[in-house]
């Protein structure tokens, strides 16, 4: 496809689930990040990729969210244990070029909506 | 990190009025870029500006940058019903260590 897609598009699941988000990039886009947009707020960053290293997981807000891209490409965010504050949308973004983060635009997917009840 | 404060927080306007939204940031930056979120959307880049450009247009887009005052703002001729959205702009420190963290974004609303 021509843009970053995302699947599901939205998400329940109850309390203590397991979840695993995907995000396929632009093809031969070598960054990627992953972003969480509460209601009414601004993404927030989560962590980022160049190719398949994870050079930043800053953002991760606690050890049950986990994240890889072991070829490169694919990307999968998984959250374990779901709470109810994990409800968000989540937002995959890919950059082309490599030169360095944030030197070329960001192309984002549609998000997956995750609702935890 | 370093993330853009945008200013206003919220603005509504008549079709056809121009809409200007500004920026802040604290440190120098290599670049900023102005992404823009329609209700349930994900994010479109809109434009990116180099640290040694003072201004730049894309349509009816115009977009300015003050490195001295760190400020930056977005300026949208004639406004469409289209153009409601959300507005973030993004400093970037370059160095590949940190940037890309967005603010609370202005809400933009056209009124028809």
């Amino acid at each position: 496809g021509a843009g970053v897609s995302q699947s599901p598009r939205y998400k329940v699941a109850k309390r203590g689930q397991d979840v695993a988000l995907r995000c396929d990039p632009i093809s031969g886009h070598v960054s990627l990040f992953w972003y969480q947009q509460a209601l009414g707020q601004g993404p927030e960053f989560l962590t980022y990729f160049q190719n398949e290293a994870q050079l930043d997981k800053s953002g991760l807000p606690s050890d049950r969210f986990f994240a890889e891209r072991p070829e490169g490409s694919v990307s999968t965010l998984k959250i374990q244990r779901t709470q109810q504050e994990d409800s968000a949308v989540y937002l995959c973004a890919s950059s082309g070029r490599g030169q360095g983060r944030g030197n070329s635009p960001l192309h984002f997917g549609n998000g997956t909506r995750l609702t935890v009840t | 990190s370093q993330q853009g404060e945008e200013d206003p927080q919220a603005l509504s306007i008549q079709e056809g009025e121009n809409a200007t939204m500004n920026c802040s940031y604290k440190t120098s930056i290599n670049n900023l870029q102005w992404y823009r979120q329609n209700s349930g959307r994900g994010l479109v880049h809109l434009i990116l500006i180099r640290s040694n450009e003072r201004e730049k247009h894309s349509g009816r887009l115009r977009v300015t940058l003050d490195t001295s005052k760190k400020s930056s703002s977005l300026l949208i001729t004639a406004s469409r019903a289209a153009d409601t959205a959300s507005y973030f702009c993004v400093p970037n420190p370059g160095g590949g260590a940190d940037g890309l963290t967005f603010g609370k974004g202005t809400h933009l609303i056209i009124q028809p």
